[in-house]
């Protein structure tokens, strides 16, 4: 049972490439989360989707987009790569039982140059 | 909108010691999370509150909901060395249904 799956782990990108990071979770969840974390700052949420064909926003969406492409993938995507977007990238998913109960992925670092 | 402070930032213990971390918010949550961050990990949930005045224990770990819904608590009692990571609190609203977290704390322990 692989639960949360995030590919790559690592990336190294130049100022303006864009790049996608993908997520995927076995677990039948309805809701999935993207979120950076940086230091000091914890954990601050990007872009979600309560449910397959939604997506919102979070506190820090801007330089990013989403696409819930079915109830298992969820992903991000960056147009034009800044420095301010180095970070660690964590997916997570949430089912209808358990309220508020998050399983994370491992995470992605990301490096812009 | 929605904040949580969390502290301490940083403890530096010794192995044995018990540790308290909290969590204070400007709105209210009716959910209380606390997970913990293993480096080169995804957070892991530890405990999970869901009533005003909760206290749940798991193992070496209890951790409270504050009566007046804004705060929580974590202790962890007779610490090892396997116990250093970040540890995060996160709060859910039910208004909003996001996790917000808190910035978290980053535990140390010295054998």
């Amino acid at each position: 049972n692989a639960g949360v799956t995030q590919t790559p782990k690592f990336q190294v990108l130049k100022t303006g490439q864009s790049m996608t990071l993908q997520c995927a979770q076995d677990m039948n969840h309805n809701s999935m989360y993207w979120y950076r974390q940086d230091p000091g700052m914890g954990l601050r949420l990007i872009y979600y989707s309560a449910s397959e064909g939604t997506t919102d926003k979070g506190e820090v969406p801007n330089g990013y987009n989403v696409s819930r492409l079915n109830k298992r993938e969820f992903s991000l995507r960056l147009e034009s790569a800044a420095p301010s977007q180095t970070s660690v990238y964590f997916c997570a998913s949430k089912g209808l039982a358990g309220l508020g109960e998050l399983f994370f992925g491992e995470g992605s670092r990301l490096t812009v140059l | 909108g929605q904040q949580l402070n969390q502290s301490p930032q940083s403890m530096f213990i010794q192995e044995g010691e018990d540790v308290s971390m909290n969590c204070t918010s400007s709105s209210i949550f009716n959910t209380w999370l606390w997970y913990k961050q293993d480096p080169g990990e995804g957070p892991v949930l530890l405990i999970a509150l869901y009533k005003a005045g909760e206290l749940t224990s798991n193992g070496r770990l209890t951790a409270q909901f504050g009566i007046t819904r804004k705060d929580s608590f974590l202790n962890i009692s007779a610490s090892i060395p396997s116990d250093v990571g970040i540890y995060f609190c996160a709060g859910s609203s039910s208004n909003t249904g996001k996790l917000i977290f808190g910035q978290g704390t980053t535990l140390q322990v010295k054998p």
